[in-house]
C-alpha cells in the first residue's frame, strides 16, 4: 500500500489549460514538499507547506496543504510546455521522523 | 538554496565490475544523507540512510553487502555498487539534510548507471 497516494499518474493537456495534482493519504504530516523532476536529473524543490489550510503560490502555481495535513493540492494554471517533467509530492510523517515519503508522481505533458 | 553535487552524472561499466558515487553537499554540513533508486517514469525510491560516522540504514529488500555505503565526513557520502549486473541499471539519487535545515532535503543531479 503507497503511504502517500498521487494522482494522476499520467496527464497530458494542451497549452492554457488548467490542471491539477492530489497528493493524499490516511496518515500525518508534519510537512509536505513538491517537487519537479525532469528527465536525467534530481528533483528541484517547488515548495512546502507545513500548517494545515496552508495555500503557497509560486507564479502560475497553487499549493495547498489540507486541514488536517494529511493530503496537499498542486494547481497550475495556464499551463505552458515548459512545465512538463515528473511532479513529485514527499511528506514528513511525524511518527518516522525526518524520512521523506514519496508519491507515485505525476507525469505531465504540456502540448504546445 | 543548498547545493548537492553527485559524481559522476553518468556511468557505463562492464558486468562483474564496481562502481563508486559520490554525493557532496557543498555549502552545508549534512550530518543526514539519504540514496535513491529511480526506474523510468517512477517514483523514487529510499535505498538507504547514511548517517556520519555510523553505519548506513537500509530499507527492506536492499542488499547492504551489494550496495555498500559510507559517510566518511560531514560532506561526502559514497554509494558503490559492487559486482554489477545488468539489473542494477538505474538512475541513483542522493539528498543531504543537516540539523539546522527544514525538513526539505536537497538532491544531487542523479547519476545514470549502465551496466553492460
Amino acid at each position: 500500500t503507497q503511504l502517500l497516494e498521487q494522482s494522476p499518474q499520467f496527464l497530458s493537456i494542451q497549452e492554457g489549460e488548467n490542471l491539477t495534482v492530489y497528493c493524499n493519504s490516511s496518515s500525518v504530516f508534519s510537512s509536505l514538499q513538491w517537487y519537479r523532476q525532469e528527465p536525467g536529473e534530481g528533483p528541484v524543490l517547488l515548495v512546502t507547506v507545513v500548517t494545515g489550510g496552508e495555500v503557497k503560490k509560486l507564479k502560475r502555481l497553487t499549493f495547498q496543504f489540507g486541514d488536517a495535513r494529511k493530503d496537499s493540492s498542486l494547481h497550475i494554471t495556464a499551463a505552458q510546455p515548459g512545465d512538463t517533467g515528473l511532479y513529485l509530492c514527499a511528506g514528513v510523517r511525524e511518527v518516522r521522523g525526518s524520512r521523506l515519503t514519496f508519491g507515485e508522481g505525476t507525469q505531465l505533458t504540456v502540448n504546445p | 538554496g543548498a547545493v548537492v553535487s553527485q559524481h559522476p552524472s553518468r556511468v557505463i561499466c562492464k558486468s562483474g565490475t564496481s562502481v563508486k558515487i559520490e554525493c557532496r553537499s557543498l555549502d552545508f554540513q549534512a550530518t543526514t544523507m539519504f540514496w535513491y533508486r529511480q526506474f523510468p517514469k517512477k517514483s523514487l525510491m529510499l535505498m538507504a540512510t547514511s548517517n556520519e560516522g555510523s553505519k548506513a540504514t537500509y530499507e527492506q529488500g536492499v542488499e547492504k553487502d551489494k550496495f555498500l555505503i559510507n559517510h566518511a565526513s560531514l560532506t561526502l557520502s559514497t554509494l558503490t555498487v559492487t559486482s554489477a549486473h545488468p539489473e542494477d541499471s538505474s538512475f541513483y539519487i542522493c539528498s543531504a539534510r543537516s540539523p539546522g535545515m527544514n525538513t526539505e532535503a536537497f538532491f544531487g543531479q542523479g547519476t545514470r548507471l549502465t551496466v553492460v
